[in-house]
């Protein structure tokens, strides 16, 4: 398997846009999780899903931002509108029905200037 | 509420010489125990877990990590470290049973000393 896939690798924006991130998780596992990871907050859990369904939101920061997953190989995280302080390196993850094992994508590193 | 706390931010080591990276625990319930690496750039891998089975648990890059209820502990070591087991390390819990959440510590980067 390609493992955990995340697009795009770098995104730079300009204040006040909307950010998309992508995610494709590993074919079979049933559990999707967003992190986002900054040197002042270490690595936060945003959202995860089971079986395409939230489960706990309630890292999310606020309303801005979003997640989605419409199947079982397709997720997304938006931010609208994009502020400088979300600038961070997002990571998706994907585990099996047991989730002992997440696997991590390469993460996206975002920049909102 | 479930926590954890890793000490030392930055940790360095001669070559060869003994890996030891500290983690604390917090949790009302029994819990799952795990140790990531992160390489420069990359995402985060897991090296061992703890699952209520043995509480010596060994990972790999011969990494392992005990499992000590008493002092709520799970530190991670290495008899003899290689140059290629710098990068930021992550300890993180999770209730055994219930809410797939993770909580994971702010991380140890480990440097190797020549």
């Amino acid at each position: 398997d390609a493992g955990v896939i995340q697009s795009p690798r770098h995104e730079v924006t300009e204040m006040g846009q909307e950010v998309t991130l992508r995610c494709k998780p590993i074919s079979g596992h049933d559990y999707l999780f967003w992190y986002r990871q900054t040197m002042m907050r270490g690595l936060e859990l945003l959202i995860y899903f089971n079986n395409n369904v939230p489960i706990d939101d309630s890292g999310m920061p606020e309303d801005r931002f979003s997640a989605k997953m419409p199947n079982a190989s397709f997720s997304t995280l938006k931010i609208q509108p994009s502020e400088p302080r979300d600038s961070a390196v997002y990571f998706c993850a994907s585990s099996p029905d047991r989730p002992y094992e997440q696997y991590f994508g390469p993460g996206t590193r975002l920049t909102v200037t | 509420a479930q926590s954890v706390t890793q000490l030392g931010s930055h940790v360095s080591v001669s070559e060869g010489a003994l890996v030891l990276l500290r983690c604390n625990y917090s949790s009302s319930v029994p819990p799952y125990l795990f140790w990531y690496v992160q390489y420069p750039n990359q995402g985060l891998q897991l090296l061992l877990k703890y699952t209520s089975a043995a509480t010596l648990v060994k990972g790999i890059n011969g990494f392992e990590a005990e499992f000590k209820k008493s002092e709520t502990s799970f530190h991670l070591t290495k008899p003899s470290a290689h140059m290629s087991d710098a990068a930021e390390y992550f300890c993180a819990v999770r209730r055994a049973s219930g809410t797939y959440k993770y909580i994971f510590g702010t991380g140890t980067r480990l440097k190797v000393l020549a």
